[in-house]
């Protein structure tokens, strides 16, 4: 079985600066996939990132990158430049090997302040 | 435009009363399903379906129903067995391809009086 923690419930960062977002997992898949998502207020998810587990580099999409440090088991976000926008909740989650469910951890609400 | 769609956005019920929400995709995806929302809670699995005419449990199904008669479709029934049902009810869809990221519908906000 798949687990995710998240363990910051709040987070506030300065407008234009940078902040990272913890996640840590726990599987036994060999192979398995982890993911950033977004839920602003409207609620709805919104994909941000994508790491698979046998990805040699780290992923970045824009303003967004995924630490990924497969041994300790973490996969945090990092946004660059904050945004006003980005005031939202996050989630990571995870798929283990074959197509089974995304396990989702109980995110972190990010407040950007001007 | 393709994409899932969920209705009704806002649902009230008066306790006892069996609800069903609808989910739609134009995806072409195999992959169904239905998360629970609560706060502080993250996202919690209800059922999923991989094909259509199957599906299994996930985690927290007991007081839900699903079918998945059609490709396209796979509504949720709330039933008067589910003790909280007050809950943000989101349904995604997911096909085989190289990450298996899920796509999600608007979400419907369920509130039993």
């Amino acid at each position: 079985a798949q687990k995710i923690t998240q363990t910051q419930p709040g987070m506030f960062v300065q407008e234009k600066e940078a902040v990272t977002l913890d996640c840590t997992y726990d599987t036994s898949d060999p192979s398995y996939g982890l993911f950033w998502y977004k839920q602003p207020s409207s609620g709805e998810m919104i994909f941000l990132i994508y790491q698979g587990s046998y990805d040699q580099q780290n992923a970045t999409e824009g303003r967004y990158s995924l630490n990924f440090q497969k041994a300790r088991k973490s996969a945090n976000l990092v946004i660059s430049a904050s945004q006003l926008g980005d005031s939202a909740m996050y989630f990571c989650a995870m798929r283990g090997s074959g197509n089974t469910p995304l396990v989702f951890g109980k995110g972190t609400r990010l407040s950007v302040i001007a | 435009d393709g994409g899932i769609t969920q209705s009704p956005k806002y649902l009230f019920r008066k306790e006892g009363q069996n609800v069903t929400l609808s989910c739609e995709q134009n995806l072409n995806h195999d992959a169904m399903y239905w998360y629970r929302q609560d706060p502080g809670q993250g996202l919690r699995l209800i059922y999923y379906s991989q094909i259509v005419n199957d599906f299994q449990k996930g985690d927290i199904a007991e007081g839900y129903s699903v079918s998945r008669e059609k490709k396209e479709s796979f509504p949720l029934t709330v039933t008067s067995a589910q003790k909280n049902p007050t809950a943000f009810y989101l349904c995604a869809s997911s096909d085989r391809g190289d990450t298996g990221e899920l796509f999600f519908g608007e979400g419907s906000r369920l509130t039993v009086l």
